[in-house]
């Protein structure tokens, strides 16, 4: 089965300042990734996701880009923060050559933009 | 298009006492439906799926849900609670033929009390 590592776990970050979660796969080869995010008190939105190298989907329009320099690392940016940007990041992938077709989450990066 | 509808954002139960949460889905296909368990601070780590297989669907911790087609649900039960089982649970919906783009229910907080 495929592990997913995300960091950092937590991140404290002034508004107007720059972003970079990275997120790394391993176990697995050419998964499909996503970038979910987490609002307090809020269900899980799918942000991003990602077939291939340098293959980017937005699912919603935001202050936030996405980026897959390599098969199994996906990266979630942003050039200034916003305080809605706070929220806690997951990452995701598919394992479907395992035939288990199972989702597996990443541990979660928090992020709180004061 | 589908959506998730989890009833009660907070179910409070026993310890020994049946769990049961509520997911109700719309799809536009047939959908692959998920539960998912998150522990504080953490990532989601899949307790059950369907995917066209048997309706009634057993997953990891005692936990059951059981796909009902004509009443568009997936609940998830469990017989007897256990304190460990105090988390927030999430119904998941994807398409069957877009596997891994994963629209999530709002989440029900499950507090056990001894």
């Amino acid at each position: 089965s495929q592990t997913i590592h995300q960091w950092p776990a937590t991140l404290v970050q002034p508004v107007g300042s720059p972003l970079s979660l990275e997120c790394t796969v391993e176990g697995t080869s050419n998964p499909n990734l996503y970038w979910y995010r987490q609002a307090a008190g809020r269900g899980l939105q799918l942000l991003f996701y990602s077939v291939g190298i340098g293959q980017i989907s937005s699912e919603v329009p935001q202050n936030l880009s996405a980026s897959r320099p390599q098969d199994r690392q996906f990266i979630l940016s942003s050039k200034k923060l916003l305080l809605s940007d706070s929220g806690f990041y997951l990452c995701a992938g598919d394992d479907i050559i395992a035939v288990q077709e199972t989702q597996y989450f990443g541990p979660g990066t928090r992020l709180l933009v004061l | 298009a589908q959506s998730v509808t989890q009833l009660g954002s907070h179910v409070s139960v026993s310890e020994g006492a049946l769990v049961l949460l509520r997911c109700n889905y719309s799809s536009s296909v047939p959908p692959y439906l998920f539960w998912y368990v998150q522990y504080p601070n953490q990532g989601l780590q899949l307790l059950l799926k369907y995917t066209s297989a048997a309706t009634l669907v057993k997953g990891i911790n005692g936990f059951e849900a059981e796909f009902k087609k004509s009443e568009t649900s997936f609940h998830l039960t469990k017989p007897s609670a256990h304190m460990s089982d105090a988390a927030e649970y999430f119904c998941a919906v994807t398409p069957g033929t877009s596997y891994g783009k994963l629209t999530f229910g709002q989440g029900t907080i499950l507090t056990v009390h001894p």
